[in-house]
């Protein structure tokens, strides 16, 4: 199975600063098609998981522009330019490329 | 706009069975790939299981190939996991999700809002 491998745990975070989280897989998530299926997902407190990044750097409708992801392989970035408040939650990462499907940690954000 | 409702999670003995329900609107659910993905109390996200769009191919996580049955009806947009010999590992959240690998945009999240299964004597 691909382990997804998350970082940091807990990231605390100053509200209108940037926030970085990385995710590494241990095999590349290049599909036979070309495709890259690699996801983000937020989980606000009491909340189901929300997707936020498909393919590697598509935004999901709805998902505001701060949030950008990136990468390519093994290693892939999630980036929010400006952290509000209703950003604090869960980040999972999660690839699609591998049966079985599988998910990172998860790192924690949370304002400082 | 994508909407999935989960349904038929419970108290269950352990050794029970159980039968969830995902009902689909706002999209073609036919022509999807479908999944159910759990969440234990205080941990993270586990895929379970998927199942093709027109249902001719399915597959299951390790822990529950054997004993769970993924299933879809398309004439009624529904999407079914049939948990049978549950233990108490099972005891989860169960998530409906759409287009589990991401493959394509989504209008609306492709996710269901969740049904909690436990599994106790």
């Amino acid at each position: 199975d691909v382990v997804m491998t998350q970082s940091p745990l807990s990231l605390p975070v100053t509200l209108g600063q940037p926030a970085s989280i990385s995710c590494r897989s241990s095999q590349s998530l290049v599909y036979s098609d070309g495709n890259t299926y690699f996801n983000w997902f937020q989980q606000r407190p009491g909340q189901s998981p929300r997707r936020l990044i498909y393919k590697v750097s598509n935004r999901d409708s709805g998902v505001p522009d701060r949030f950008s992801g990136s990468g390519s392989g093994t290693d892939f970035t999630l980036k929010i330019s400006r952290v509000e408040a209703e950003d604090v939650g869960v980040y999972y990462c999660m690839q699609g490329t591998h049966w079985p499907l599988t998910f990172g940690g998860g790192t924690k954000v949370e304002i400082k | 706009e994508v909407q999935l409702l989960d349904s038929g999670g419970g108290l269950v003995q352990p050794g029970g069975s159980l039968r969830l329900s995902c009902a689909a609107s706002g999209f073609t659910f036919s022509t999807y790939i479908m999944s159910w993905v759990r969440q234990a109390p205080g941990k993270g996200l586990e895929w379970v299981s998927a199942i093709g769009a027109s249902g001719d191919s399915t597959y299951y996580a390790a822990s529950v190939k054997g004993r769970f049955t993924i299933s879809r009806d398309n004439s009624k947009d529904t999407l079914y996991l049939q948990m049978n010999s549950l233990r108490a590992e099972d005891t989860a959240v169960y998530y409906c999700a759409k287009d589990p690998r991401g493959a394509y945009s989504s209008a609306g999240n492709p996710w269901g809002q969740g049904t909690l299964v436990t599994v106790s004597s």
